[in-house]
């Protein structure tokens, strides 16, 4: 089975564009996870999409919002990009979100520099 | 609310020798936890992960963890590291029906 699969691997944008990543999730899984990365900050939940429909959502400001397709395939824009925003977008997907025998599995990851 | 706290931002070690990553959480209720690691220019991938039972748990490639109500801690430990162990670590605190919070991470640099 093919795992998480994030693209592009690495971007490069100037302030105050917008950019938009795609995660496609494990076959069968329905729940996609954003988490945002950096080395200050760590590791950041941004949101989470389960049948098409936010489910949780992190503190982040409304220029990040994502969405999910039919088919559990996730993308997450990012409008009028900050300096602050450079960092490593990880998706993650798991079955359906929700107990703990319901795994999280991490693509590679977007690097996304703005500059 | 529940937070995950990760004592050691790095920890180098000699190749051979025992380590020990430090967690320690806070919540007024119970949680679930979770220790992932993450190599260079890779995503995350769970390593272990405590429910409920047995408060020792171990991984495939020789980790353990130990969950220990009393000091809120969920360390994890090897008692032999190899180079391949070189990567960073996460521990992760889970609620049903609420996000994960990760801690910071910290770094394992083994060194030969």
């Amino acid at each position: 089975k093919a795992g998480v699969t994030q693209t592009p691997r690495y971007l490069i944008k100037t302030r105050g564009q917008q950019v938009t990543l795609s995660c496609s999730p494990i076959s069968g899984h329905r729940s996609v996870s954003w988490y945002q990365q950096t080395p200050g900050q760590g590791l950041q939940f941004l949101f989470e999409y389960f049948s098409e429909t936010q489910r949780n959502k992190g503190n982040f400001p409304g220029r990040f919002s994502g969405r999910q397709f039919s088919n559990s395939r996730s993308e997450m824009n990012v409008s009028t990009l900050e300096l602050g925003d450079s960092a490593l977008y990880l998706c993650a997907s798991s079955l359906v979100g929700q107990g703990f025998q319901d795994t999280q599995y991490f693509g590679p990851g977007t690097r996304l520099t703005v500059l | 609310a529940q937070s995950v706290t990760q004592l050691d931002s790095q920890v180098p070690v000699f190749e051979e020798a025992p380590v020990e990553l430090r967690c320690n959480y806070s919540s007024s209720v119970s949680v679930y936890l979770f220790w992932y690691v993450q190599y260079p220019n890779q995503g995350l991938q769970l390593l272990l992960k405590y429910l409920s039972g047995s408060t020792l748990v171990e991984s495939i490639n020789g980790f353990e963890a130990e969950f220990n109500k009393s000091q809120t801690s969920f360390h994890l430990r090897k008692p032999s590291v190899h180079i391949s162990d070189t990567a960073e670590y996460f521990c992760a605190v889970k609620i049903e029906g609420f996000k994960t919070i990760f801690g910071a991470g910290t770094r394992l640099f083994v060194k030969a």
